[in-house]
């Protein structure tokens, strides 16, 4: 049975540090890798679609990479900022289980400027 | 392009009453979901469909919850009745295809709490 795990469960940082958030899922039969951010009483937001023949993802400040060897993924903020306080979470989506996906709990990030 | 529309947002219930809630997915979207997210916690799957048929529901209470994607649409999902376990966030989302390699597009979610 697919299980994702997140760590740290919460994390404060001061603005402007670079860092890193952690995933780990205990099947590599996976299709991809998503990672969201979802704001205090929000819905999913799709920050990173990582296809399981890639290693890697960027976007702007963001970078994660994708390890299924070793069922980890990492989410790393460049320059963090107030506005990237949320909650991210990271979810995969398994072989043959028609497409949805398993989520970890979540790391709620709090950056203080 | 709109996003997946869902309503209430709100809704505050007594236990055993019900309630219903209503997703609209992205147009062209093929494949809907339903997930309920508990406070501290990831979602979690409850029904998928494909078009107007049901792919999984494994994880779906079925002696409460029910849920119906008549014309392949629109979907509705109902409790009833309500425990005070149901309170929680309904996540609905979409996807365009069948495959499992497409992005997925969640709603502002349904918050239910049951008191």
């Amino acid at each position: 049975k697919q299980e994702v795990t997140q760590i740290p469960a919460a994390l404060s940082v001061p603005e402007g540090e670079n860092l890193v958030l952690n995933c780990s899922f205990t099947d590599s039969a996976i299709y991809n890798l998503q990672w969201f951010r979802q704001d205090p009483g929000k819905g999913l937001t799709s920050l990173l679609l990582i296809q399981s023949s890639q290693r890697e993802q960027t976007s702007g400040r963001l970078n994660a990479s994708l390890d299924k060897s070793s069922g980890r993924s990492t989410l790393y903020i460049a320059a963090s900022q107030p506005g990237d306080s949320a909650t991210y979470l990271c979810a995969v989506s398994p072989y043959n289980q028609g497409g949805k996906l398993i989520f970890g709990q979540g790391t709620e990030l709090s950056v203080k400027p | 392009e709109a996003g997946v529309a869902q309503s209430p947002r709100y809704k505050i219930i007594e236990k055993r009453q019900s309630v219903a809630f209503w997703c609209n997915p992205i147009s062209g979207h093929a494949t809907l979901y339903w997930y309920q997210q508990i406070l501290g916690q990831g979602p979690k799957l409850l029904i998928q469909f494909q078009n107007n048929g049901v792919v999984d529901d494994s994880q779906l209470p079925k002696d409460r919850f029910s849920a119906e994607r008549l014309k392949g649409v629109d979907s509705t999902l109902k409790i009833q009745p309500a425990k005070l376990e149901d309170s929680a966030v309904y996540l609905c989302a979409s996807t365009r295809g069948r495959t499992n390699t497409g992005e997925l597009f969640f709603g502002e979610g349904s918050r239910l709490t049951v008191l």
